[in-house]
């Protein structure tokens, strides 16, 4: 079975600070994403990539930044959090159309 | 990608066969239908695709009319756990599929 793990479930954080997110999968899949999820809004992409080193901008990348130096590795950085950056954020992986996700990491931001 | 309509919510009875229904009116030749769930406060879990054949999987079979415009996702034995928001999306495979978008999905409650 594909698992992707995220390194936390629930985080806590006050506004300015740096968030990392880390999202491991372990199937040598090429593609990682980053997603998130609000009532109402859906799921939406905030950036993806497609190789290690290579990423896209998804709908929705401001206020955020990725890092994947290692194939298995995908990490989702917040460089300055604020309020409306509390979310659930969900990471994903792919190797062709199916996309695996993560458990979700809920991130409120005081 | 193409938009798809579903039931805002259907029951099921615990052991019965649940089946979901999705419209897919402007689906495109290329673009495949993919099922997603979520159950609360989890993260989605893929299910099952397919383009035009009927498939199954150890989690549910996929029924797909032939002009393509409607499908089916049948749980064949739904349990209690089996209670989640199911997801009808239609996509591009390859290159493009990067984004993934869920409509408002159906919440399918199993009973006991």
């Amino acid at each position: 079975d594909v698992k992707v793990t995220q390194s936390s479930r629930y985080l806590v954080k006050r506004t300015g600070e740096k968030v990392f997110l880390e999202c491991v999968q372990d199937m040598d899949h090429e593609n990682m994403f980053w997603y998130r999820q609000d009532p109402g809004l859906g799921l939406r992409l905030i950036y993806f990539s497609y190789d290690v080193k290579m990423k896209e901008k998804g709908d929705i990348p401001e206020g955020y930044s990725v890092s994947r130096e290692k194939k298995e590795r995908f990490s989702l950085i917040l460089e300055s959090a604020s309020t409306n950056q509390t979310s659930m954020y969900l990471c994903a992986s792919s190797l062709y159309q199916a996309k695996f996700f993560g458990p979700g990491t809920r991130l409120t931001v005081l | 990608d193409a938009k798809t309509t579903q039931p805002t919510s259907m029951d099921c009875a615990e052991g019965r066969a649940a089946n979901l229904p999705c419209n897919h009116s402007t689906i495109s030749g290329n673009e495949y239908v993919y099922w997603y769930r979520q159950i609360h406060s989890q993260g989605p879990q893929y299910i099952i695709h397919g383009l035009k054949n009927n498939e199954t999987n150890e989690m549910a079979s996929l029924i797909i009319t032939e002009d393509r415009k409607s499908s089916t996702l049948i749980l064949p034995h739904a349990t209690l756990r089996d209670t989640a928001v199911y997801y009808c999306i239609t996509a591009n495979s390859g290159g493009s599929n990067y984004k993934l978008t869920f409509g408002k999905g159906t919440l399918l409650t199993v009973n006991p």
